[in-house]
């Protein structure tokens, strides 16, 4: 049974430039929650999407915005990166339906994302 | 607001040593959740534990247990006889029961076990 799969591994980009992350939850779940990870500190979060549609937003610019697929898998895209915004970029996935006392997140490995 | 603080930066221990990872919460809320993450090098979390706010018993789960005190808003986790596979940086993290779907972690402990 395949967990969460995040797409690519590593990703060098330039200042500017913008950049598409890929998520693919774990079997059964329908719900992608995406997190920050700066190097040293705790995930931040950015959005969670649940039946396509942005659920909850934390404190993220307008630069972040995302997508969700009829298959439930998720994009995470950031425009005119900034070097502020180099970080490990994880994908959690859950169940939509129950609360996050049943069933809590999987995580993925995460997109490592270098902004140059 | 909500808050969880994580004092401890990074924590070396030599194999079989046992340690105690320290966690304290602030919230306004009387329900709640708190979780237990493992971050191995490779940088998948990985869950250990959910508690809520209404559960105070204390658990051992093999070589690890939480002590878990309203009073003192903290939850914390001890891992007995550490190993060297032990070594990870580990989240406390922070979950509200109702208009909110998000985690909010704390800074992480770095913990190595030396061999």
């Amino acid at each position: 049974d395949a967990g969460v799969t995040q797409s690519p591994t590593h990703l060098i980009k330039t200042r500017g430039q913008q950049v598409t992350l890929r998520c693919s939850p774990k079997s059964g779940h329908d719900t992608v929650s995406w997190y920050q990870q700066a190097l040293g500190q705790g995930p931040q979060f950015i959005f969670q999407y649940y039946e396509e549609e942005e659920r909850q937003r934390g404190n993220f610019p307008d630069r972040f915005s995302g997508h969700q697929f009829p298959n439930y898998s998720s994009e995470l895209n950031v425009n005119a990166l900034l070097l502020g915004d180099s970080a490990l970029y994880l994908c959690a996935s859950s169940l939509g339906s129950a609360s996050l006392s049943n069933y809590g997140y999987t995580f993925g490995s995460g997109t490592r994302l270098t902004v140059v | 607001a909500q808050k969880v603080t994580q004092a401890q930066t990074e924590i070396s221990v030599v194999e079989k040593e046992d340690v105690t990872l320290d966690c304290v919460y602030e919230t306004r809320d009387t329900t709640y959740y708190l979780f237990w993450y493992k971050q191995p090098p490779s940088g998948e979390l990985v869950f250990l534990i959910r508690r809520n706010s209404f559960d105070e018993q204390n658990e051992i789960s093999g070589r690890y247990s939480w002590n878990f005190q309203k009073s003192t808003s903290s939850f914390n986790f001890t891992i007995t006889a550490s190993q060297v596979v032990d070594s990870a940086v580990y989240f406390c993290a922070l979950s509200l029961t109702s208009g909110t779907y998000k985690y909010i972690f704390g800074t992480g402990t770095r913990l190595k076990v030396l061999a």
